[in-house]
């Protein structure tokens, strides 16, 4: 198992752009979510799902838009990349309820100008 | 909501010597309490957790933590740390109103000097 993959490990875009990260689990898990990392704060969480079909914002899901058409599949939008959105973005999965480990990719790193 | 501190952001121990960090929770509701490790440049992995029951958890190489529901806290204790040990630790709580996703500290770097 390749276990939870991102696409791509850098990524530099201007301000004004829009791209999407790209998150694949391979572990049937139902839960996936998405966390941006950002010094001194920890890990915090901008959306999740809970299943196929079903999303939900966390803490942070201003300037980003996600979905999730199959189980594999999670993808982060950023819809207009804005300075404040230089981080280093986690996709993370797990099997039923979040008290089972959640699996972390290795992470994006994204710098906007 | 909920909130996780971490009361340190680093710390620097020298090889084989014991080291604690600290872990301090609120929360309204009975949480499920997680330590995360973050090894250089790798994404974060389990290293140990509470969810019920003994309240002192062990994880396979040598780090303990002790659930202690009057202190709100989950102090991650090892007694003789090694090199191969330093990294960024994440203390965590699930969180009942966002599908029991995960609250994070702000993170404890530990360094261990040779």
């Amino acid at each position: 198992n390749a276990g939870v993959t991102q696409t791509p490990k850098f990524q530099v875009l201007k301000t004004g752009q829009s791209m999407t990260l790209q998150c694949a689990q391979d572990m049937n898990h139902e839960y996936m979510s998405w966390y941006r990392q950002d010094p001194g704060m920890g890990l915090r969480l901008i959306h999740y799902s809970v299943g196929a079909g079903i999303t939900d914002q966390g803490e942070v899901p201003n300037g980003y838009n996600v979905s999730r058409s199959t189980t594999e599949d999670f993808p982060l939008r950023l819809l207009s990349a804005a300075p404040s959105q230089t981080s280093v973005y986690f996709c993370a999965s797990s099997k039923g309820n979040t008290y089972n480990e959640q699996f972390f990719g290795p992470g994006t790193r994204l710098t906007v100008l | 909501a909920q909130s996780v501190t971490q009361l340190d952001s680093q710390v620097p121990v020298f090889e084989e010597a014991p080291v604690e960090l600290r872990c301090n929770y609120s929360s309204s509701v009975s949480v499920y309490l997680f330590w995360y490790v973050q090894y250089p440049n790798q994404g974060l992995q389990l290293l140990l957790k509470y969810l019920s029951g003994s309240t002192l958890v062990e994880s396979i190489n040598g780090f303990e933590a002790e659930f202690n529901k009057s202190q709100t806290s989950f102090h991650l204790r090892k007694p003789s740390v090694h090199i191969s040990d330093t990294a960024e630790y994440f203390c965590a709580v699930s969180d009942p109103n966002a599908g029991n996703m995960l609250t994070f500290g702000g993170g404890t770097r530990l360094m261990v000097k040779p």
